[in-house]
């Protein structure tokens, strides 16, 4: 069975500081995907990474893919208190050719304090 | 602006009852799949439909069914509700099986008493 595991949990930042988070996950799949959510909302889409070694950025955030480690980084550069949400990582499981399915971690949630 | 309509947004029913989630989406899109989300979870996948047919099936039991129209539309449903089938229920959908681009719509809130 698959695991996503996201780490951490809660991420309370100082505006203005860098961190990273960290999404591992148990077995094989070239594609992994990360998203917003703001409380009592639904999900939006931040990256999707499809291949090893992809690498994307928007504003402060950029998220890279090592396939062969099995690891999503999200990180976050100067953080303000806009980015305050909760984020999750979710893994592609599909086989061969069939439709895509996504795993996701228990997500991080990140407040930024003045 | 996800194009991915969701209806009810919150409705309450009583453990034993049965409920109905519609999902409504861009025209097009094909592939619709439903996630179930606990309180302070991640989504967890309970079904997906590609072209009106079941393809993909979570960890989730025989009384969580649905259906894709030709419309683009899709609904799930609920029967003998649990008190822990309470959770926020969000449908996705994308306009072919890359999984490329996936809209999530604003979710149903379902809180079973």
């Amino acid at each position: 069975e698959l695991k996503v595991e996201q780490n951490p949990l809660f991420l309370s930042m100082q505006e203005g500081k860098n961190y990273t988070i960290y999404c591992n996950y148990s077995t094989t799949s070239d594609r992994l995907y990360w998203y917003r959510q703001d409380p009592g909302k639904s999900l939006e889409s931040l990256f999707v990474l499809l291949s090893n070694g992809a690498v994307k950025q928007e504003g402060r955030l950029m998220a890279s893919l090592d396939t062969k480690a099995r690891l999503s980084t999200l990180h976050i550069t100067a953080a303000v208190h806009d980015l305050s949400a909760t984020y999750f990582c979710a893994v592609d499981i599909r086989s061969g050719g069939s439709n895509y399915k996504l795993t996701f971690g228990k997500g991080t949630l990140l407040t930024v304090n003045p | 602006e996800t194009g991915v309509t969701q209806s009810p947004t919150h409705l309450i029913k009583t453990r034993g009852q049965q409920v109905t989630l519609r999902c409504s989406s861009q025209s097009g899109h094909n592939t619709v799949s439903w996630y179930q989300q606990a309180l302070g979870q991640g989504p967890q996948f309970i079904f997906q439909y590609y072209r009106e047919e079941e393809n993909g099936r979570g960890n989730f039991p025989p009384r969580f069914s649905g259906l894709q129209f030709p419309n683009y539309s899709s609904e799930l449903n609920v029967n003998a509700l649990e008190l822990d089938d309470s959770a926020l229920y969000l449908c996705a959908s994308s306009p072919n099986r890359a999984g490329n681009t996936i809209y999530f719509g604003e979710g149903s809130w379902l809180t079973v008493v």
